[in-house]
């Protein structure tokens, strides 16, 4: 399995400002993935994040809003942009491609995020 | 309705009791279904995976694929309080990018 840091790991932040996350791997991954788990809610993706290209983002959510940067196979960063409550939730790194069958997913610890 | 639906719980069980958590799904298409454990404050960690139908064992814990009832089930035997968490399930086309369940707060009470 990956071993997974999160930078930070809480914040609180005022509305309008933004705040970028850091994802570092301990082993170089294909894929990171960007999850929100709004309080009390399941995980939903966010985006996923491919080094060399600009990420791929699901329906419901902006590049303006969550830019995203992979420089390399190690790290990647989410911003979350022009923040208002509605956006305080726990945001997710997780990586896949290094389980046996290259579908396993890992996560970090999560960044516990409050917009007041 | 959802892709997959899991019922949230609260399950409050004793210790020793055989835990059984569900899922259904709406989408044949899915290959591949995980089970993570997340503690509270705490990241999903990835506990049971298992690829199409049929059953995974590893240790007290057994993931069933029921791909023809889009169903399937995590038994947990001999239940500990440490196993306390809430459980999600999770699954891909195999493209790597999972869907969730909403995730069942469990309890084991001493």
């Amino acid at each position: 399995s990956a071993v997974i840091s999160q930078k930070p790991s809480r914040d609180i932040c005022q509305r309008g400002t933004s705040l970028t996350i850091q994802c570092q791997v301990d082993s170089q991954v294909t894929m990171m993935f960007w999850y929100r788990q709004q309080p009390g809610q399941s995980l939903t993706l966010i985006a996923t994040a491919n080094q060399g290209s600009e990420a791929t983002y699901e329906s419901g959510f902006v590049i303006d809003k969550f830019p995203i940067s992979r420089p390399n196979l190690t790290f990647s960063t989410l911003t979350v942009s022009n923040m208002s409550p509605e956006d305080s939730s726990i945001y997710l790194c997780s990586v896949s491609g290094t389980g046996l069958l290259n579908t396993e997913a890992f996560f970090g610890q999560g960044t516990r995020l409050t917009v007041v | 309705q959802k892709e997959v639906e899991q019922d949230p719980g609260p399950l409050s069980v004793p210790e020793g009791a055989i835990v059984s958590l569900n899922c259904t799904y709406s989408n044949s298409a899915f290959q591949y279904f995980m089970w993570y454990r997340q503690y509270s404050r705490k990241g999903p960690e990835l506990l049971m995976y298992t690829y199409s139908s049929g059953n995974k064992e590893d240790g007290r814990f057994t993931a069933q694929v029921d791909k023809s009832s889009k169903y399937i089930s995590l038994f947990i035997r001999d239940s500990q309080p440490s196993d306390s968490a809430t459980y999600l399930c999770a699954m891909s086309f195999g493209a790597q990018k999972l869907v969730f369940g909403q995730g069942t707060r469990l309890t084991i009470n001493p």
